[in-house]
């Protein structure tokens, strides 16, 4: 596609279900990030997919948290068991071939009631 | 471990030119770069140094990189009620394998 997609770009769930985040990065791009953006915060660095390598998950805040990336391309986010401090936008990005640009996504906005 | 730093807030008179500063502690840096954030949106690359520069100039932005200090700085010229948002000063290591945000400057003009 012409740039990194996420969806849902809003979602409002209850404390203690599960959700799943989707990101679409752009054609051919080999790294994908995750991060977090609590209100009024900074980027907090989740989990880096890099082509067919183990992904670097040290980001991840707790073994609530998972990433898969299927076929190189399309990666889920999930979190089990939500929580309200959960609550933030999940941004994604990912980064072609020399990987020193990274190019955003839209962002979830996730609301944890 | 890699820190980067950026004050919160920045206010300025339309027309006026915006310097927004950065340090950053990690001398392995690659690249350094300012995103920008529009509200409700992802952030959007406005322009990016290598390491071994000292300016970079494009169109209104100007970037200044002092590596022996690991102070960078974005001035916008004529600043615009457009240019509203927050400003992130990042940089990456590894060749790009490792990006570490700053937590962000909101720029704010004012008519």
């Amino acid at each position: 596609g012409a740039g990194v997609s996420q969806s849902p770009s809003n979602k409002v769930t209850e404390k203690g279900k599960d959700v799943e985040l989707r990101c679409d990065p752009i054609s051919g791009h080999t790294a994908l990030y995750w991060y977090r953006q609590s209100l009024g915060q900074g980027l907090e660095f989740l989990i880096y997919f890099q082509g067919n390598s183990a992904p670097d998950k040290s980001g991840l805040p707790s073994d609530r948290f998972s990433a898969e990336r299927t076929g190189g391309s399309v990666s889920t986010l999930t979190i089990q068991r939500t929580q309200q401090e959960d609550s933030a936008v999940y941004l994604c990005a990912s980064s072609g071939t020399g990987g020193e640009k990274l190019f955003f996504g839209s962002g979830t906005q996730l609301s944890v009631l | 471990g890699e820190d980067v730093e950026q004050s919160l807030f920045l206010s300025v008179r339309e027309g006026d030119s915006s310097v927004i500063n950065c340090t950053y502690t990690d001398s392995s840096s690659t690249y350094l770069y300012w995103y920008k954030q529009e509200p409700g949106a992802g952030l959007q690359l406005l322009t990016y140094i290598f390491s071994n520069m000292d300016m970079k100039q494009d169109q209104r932005l100007t970037v200044l990189l002092n590596k022996k200090d690991k102070h960078l700085s974005l001035r916008i010229a004529d600043t615009q009620t457009g240019d509203s948002a927050i400003y992130f000063c990042a940089e990456s290591i590894l060749n790009g394998q490792n990006f570490v945000f700053g937590p962000g400057t909101r720029l704010s003009v004012l008519p």
